[in-house]
């Protein structure tokens, strides 16, 4: 399995704050990598594919980077709605998902 | 617009076999998109189990691959999840999800989960 490692773990933020979380691949997943976004109680949500498509409908605020080992999502602005868990989720080999970041107050 | 809905025995007992369905509702399980299964919990968070295509074609996570089986009925529009010699361990939230035309393992549409819990 690719080993897929998110940081931070848990995030503070306030609304208009730009947030960035990193994902890291435990190998060369080339640019094979999605975001989801999950509030409680309900399934992910796609976000990115190809690590900085977006995904048709998702706010333009959200943008992704990154290829190889290293991936990062970005809120531009931090909206009321945005407070989630955040998950990234490598499919080069298999698929193998992150722990998560929660985005919280 | 393509909605799904899992189905299946919320409990089920330890040794036995795990049986989901997910109903494809709005749109074809013979369109050009692959089926999955993945399952969530608290402790190792989200996991793949597999993928079905409507010709029957399957991938599988290598680690579940010895007690995995998916399937299609396309004459019922749904696909379906068999998960042998469960365990404690395999008590999760289930999800079946939609992979996208382009790239099969991003899952653009996803259930709404069903909680199985492995117990006697």
């Amino acid at each position: 399995d690719i080993q897929m490692t998110q940081s931070p773990s848990t995030l503070s933020a306030s609304v208009g704050d730009r947030v960035t979380i990193t994902c890291r691949a435990g190998h060369n997943i080339r640019d094979w990598l999605a975001w989801y976004q999950q509030k409680p109680g309900k399934a992910p949500k796609l976000l990115i594919y190809r690590a900085s498509t977006l995904q048709i409908g998702v706010p333009s605020r959200f943008s992704g980077s990154g290829s190889g080992t290293e991936f990062t999502l970005t809120i531009s602005s931090l909206q009321p709605d945005d407070f989630a868990t955040y998950y990234c989720q490598q499919y080069d080999s298999s698929s193998t998902f992150g722990q998560g970041t929660k985005v919280e107050v | 617009q393509v909605q799904l809905q899992e189905s299946g025995p919320g409990l089920v007992k330890p040794s036995a076999t795990l049986s989901l369905t997910c109903a494809v509702s709005g749109g074809s399980i013979s369109s050009s998109n692959w089926w999955s299964w993945v399952r969530q919990t608290p402790e190792k968070g989200l996991e793949w189990i597999g993928e079905v295509y409507h010709t029957g074609s399957t991938n599988y996570n290598p680690s579940l691959k010895s007690r995995v089986t998916l399937s299609v009925d396309k004459s019922m529009n749904q696909f379906s999840l068999k998960l042998d010699s469960v365990t404690a361990a395999d008590t999760a939230l289930y999800y079946c999800a939609r992979g996208t035309t382009m790239i099969p393992l991003a899952f653009d549409c996803w259930g709404q989960g069903t909680l199985v819990t492995i117990s006697s």
